[in-house]
C-alpha cells in the first residue's frame, strides 16, 4: 500500500463545530486530493493541491478548506461543521498527475449530529 | 461540472459470465482516463490508466479499451467470479486541470 494515513479514521462531531481532517503521506507526492463518498454520488473532489501552498476547488467546495504547508501534509477543515458535511473523506495522492493513478488512504468517517 | 457517466448503474450476472461495462465523457479536452475497482469497506484501487485513442490495457481477466473521438471507454470482464463483485469507476483528467473527475460507477455483484 502506498504510504497514505488519514486520521482520525473515525469522528462524531456536533453541528458547529469546527473539524480538521488529516492526511498524511511518506510518497513525496506532488498531488493530494480530498474527496467525499456519498450514496449516489460516488466520490466528489472537495479540494486538492499540486504543490505545497498550492491548492484549488472542487465542486464541492463551499463549507471546506485545506492547507498544504508541507509536501506530507493535506489537511481538510470543516469551519462549522453541518448535517449535510456528514460523509466518507478519502484523501488521495499521485505522482505524476494525469498519467499516473491516484491511491487512496482508508477513509475518514465522519457524522455530524 | 465536466459530466462522466457510468452505465450500467449496477449489473447481477452469474458466475462465469463475460460482461462489460460503459464510461461516457466529453470527448474533446481530456488528457487521461483511469478506471478503479472498489470493494465495500475498502478503498478504491487503480485497474487502468489510459491516454491515447485505441489504447488497450489488459489485467488478468479485466481489460479495457478507449474510444477517445467518441469519448467512451468500456471495461469488460471475462469468466467473472464472486471476488470480481466491486463498484467500478471511471475517471477523467480534464486537459488543462489538475484534477480526476469520477463517475458514479458501475456496481457489479456475481453471483454463484
Amino acid at each position: 500500500d502506498a504510504g497514505i494515513t488519514q486520521s482520525p479514521r473515525h469522528k462524531v462531531t456536533e453541528t458547529g463545530t469546527p473539524v480538521t481532517l488529516r492526511c498524511h503521506q511518506t510518497e513525496n507526492h506532488r498531488y493530494m486530493y480530498w474527496y467525499r463518498q456519498d450514496p449516489g454520488h460516488g466520490l466528489r473532489l472537495i479540494h486538492y493541491s499540486y504543490g505545497v501552498k498550492d491548492t484549488d476547488k472542487g465542486e464541492v467546495s463551499d463549507g471546506y478548506s485545506v492547507s498544504r504547508s508541507k509536501t506530507e501534509d493535506f489537511l481538510l477543515t470543516l469551519e462549522s461543521a453541518t448535517s449535510s458535511q456528514t460523509s466518507v473523506y478519502f484523501c488521495a495522492i499521485s505522482d505524476r498527475g494525469h498519467n499516473s493513478p491516484l491511491h487512496f488512504g482508508n477513509g475518514t468517517r465522519l457524522t455530524v449530529t | 461540472i465536466l459530466n462522466v457517466e457510468q452505465s450500467p448503474q449496477s449489473l447481477h450476472v452469474q458466475e462465469g459470465d463475460s460482461t462489460n461495462f460503459t464510461c461516457s465523457f466529453p470527448s474533446s479536452n481530456f488528457y487521461a482516463l483511469h478506471w478503479y475497482r472498489w470493494e465495500t469497506a475498502k478503498s478504491p484501487e487503480a485497474l487502468f490508466v489510459m491516454t491515447l485513442n485505441g489504447d488497450e490495457k489488459k489485467k488478468g481477466r479485466i481489460s479495457a479499451t478507449l474510444n477517445t473521438k467518441e469519448g467512451y471507454s468500456y471495461l469488460y470482464i471475462k469468466g467473472s467470479q464472486p471476488e470480481d463483485s466491486a463498484t467500478y469507476l471511471c475517471a477523467l483528467w480534464e486537459g488543462g486541470g489538475n484534477k480526476l473527475t469520477f463517475g458514479t460507477g458501475t456496481q457489479l455483484k456475481v453471483e454463484l
